[in-house]
């Protein structure tokens, strides 16, 4: 069983270009996450996604957005990139329930230059 | 506001050989998730080992198993039998109970298996 792909797996653009990743999340799983792994700052959460809708955001400003498709794959948007939005960004899916297991990707690495 | 905190960066242990790493959590909740991630050098995010709150049985998978103090805000992670697979970078995560959905994780702590 394919397990969560993310894509690009690198990425590098220049600052106020807009970057997009993807998530296709395991087949079955409706929740899908999204994490920034910056460097000294650790995992942070971003977005949460669920049948489709928007769930739960992370602090971080609107230039962060994303969705989720109807099949439940997700894309996350950065825009107005900045230097600081380096970072590897994970992708994580579960069946939704509370407490469940967060299956990862093995995230896209954004060098913002 | 939910912290998680783990206080060593790294940390290393001979192969065969049993290590403990710390974390120790801040929350005012009763009903809550506590979890155990690694990230190998490959970056995918692996579940180790996962605590319900309300359950004072500590967690067990095979090698690894849970020290989880609810009234301390502890929860450390044992390694028996430490393997040259075990080298990752570990993470404490905590996740409350309620609509949100939002993982706190610690700072991590870097193990390396020596051999």
């Amino acid at each position: 069983e394919a397990g969560v792909t993310q894509s690009p797996t690198h990425l590098i653009k220049t600052r106020g270009q807009q970057a997009t990743l993807r998530c296709s999340p395991i087949s079955g799983h409706t929740s899908v996450y999204w994490y920034q792994q910056a460097l000294g700052l650790g995992l942070q959460f971003l977005l949460w996604y669920d049948e489709g809708e928007e769930r739960n955001r992370g602090n971080f400003p609107p230039r962060f957005s994303g969705r989720q498709f109807p099949n439940y794959s997700s894309e996350l948007n950065v825009n107005a990139l900045e230097l600081e939005d380096s970072a590897l960004y994970l992708c994580a899916s579960s069946f939704g329930q509370i407490g469940g297991e967060l299956f990862f990707g093995e995230g896209s690495r954004l060098t913002v230059l | 506001a939910q912290t998680v905190t783990q206080s060593q960066p790294e940390m290393s242990v001979q192969e065969a050989e049993t290590v403990t790493l710390s974390c120790t959590y801040d929350t005012s909740e009763s009903n809550y998730y506590l979890f155990w991630y690694k990230q190998p050098p490959s970056r995918q995010m692996i579940l180790v080992i996962r605590q319900e709150a309300y359950k004072q049985q500590n967690a067990t998978e095979n090698r690894f198993s849970v020290n989880f103090q609810k009234a301390a805000k502890s929860f450390s992670l044992k390694i028996s039998d430490s393997q040259l697979g075990d080298t990752a970078m570990y993470f404490c995560a905590f996740l409350f109970s309620g609509s949100a959905r939002q993982l706190t994780f610690g700072s991590g702590t870097q193990l390396t298996v020596l051999p």
